[in-house]
């Protein structure tokens, strides 16, 4: 499977507990982007990374949150002390300047 | 008000019938993404427009750069079409999505 993929599908956790997600992009894609979809409505723009550069941040994306794409591959997204208003599904998403954009599976983050 | 708007929320409809779901927005694009999103599933990229129409199957999809305005259209529907189908802008390198159209088809 050469599409993107995100670990893990699934994750639980209590309040105050950090979290870690990681996304490996389509390999040739230079783009790299979290996005994040609460129940019932659309995606929104977390970050995004043009190779290993990180250009853009939403104001969604508090001090708990931090992302990183070290070699311009894979890229994580971590979130420390986790809230309950954090549950949510994390999608990446990647693609090449001005083409089109491929969805990971995304992973359901529940927090208790 | 949202960037963009996407019509109807919900929609029902018996199978065989012709569907459309249309998208508004206000802000200048470079493109735009239709997607389909399955119950508790990822995102399926179904087109991507900048201008005119494409045509995949039974799905269409049409734009109106003039009027900042896109629909996706459905012939022949059938249940598996059943989804929330997203309409999303690429504005300044990121995409601005719409809230959803939740498509029913009834056998």
């Amino acid at each position: 499977d050469t599409g993107v993929s995100q670990d893990p599908r699934h994750k639980i956790t209590k309040r105050g507990q950090n979290v870690t997600f990681r996304c490996d992009p389509i390999s040739e894609h230079n783009r790299l982007y979290w996005y994040r979809q609460t129940l019932g409505q659309g995606p929104e723009f977390l970050t995004y990374f043009q190779n290993e550069a990180q250009l853009e941040k939403s104001r969604l994306l508090s001090d708990r949150f931090s992302a990183e794409r070290p070699k311009g591959s894979f890229s994580t997204l971590e979130i420390q002390r986790t809230e309950q208003g954090d549950s949510a599904m994390y999608l990446c998403a990647s693609s090449l300047a001005r083409t089109e954009t491929y969805f990971g599976p995304g992973t359901r983050l529940t927090v208790l | 008000k949202n960037e963009v708007e996407q019509s109807p929320q919900n929609l029902t409809a018996q199978e065989g019938e012709f569907i459309t779901i249309n998208c508004s927005y206000s802000v200048g694009i470079s493109a735009l993404h239709w997607l389909q999103q399955h119950p508790g599933g990822g995102i399926v990229s179904l087109f991507m427009l900048s201008s005119g129409k494409k045509k995949h199957g039974r799905l269409i999809a049409t734009i109106n750069i003039q009027e900042k305005h896109s629909s996706l259209h459905i012939t022949a529907s059938h249940p598996r079409d059943s989804a929330v189908y997203i309409c999303a802008v690429n504005g300044n390198e990121k995409l601005t999505f719409g809230t959803g159209t939740r498509l029913t088809i009834i056998p």
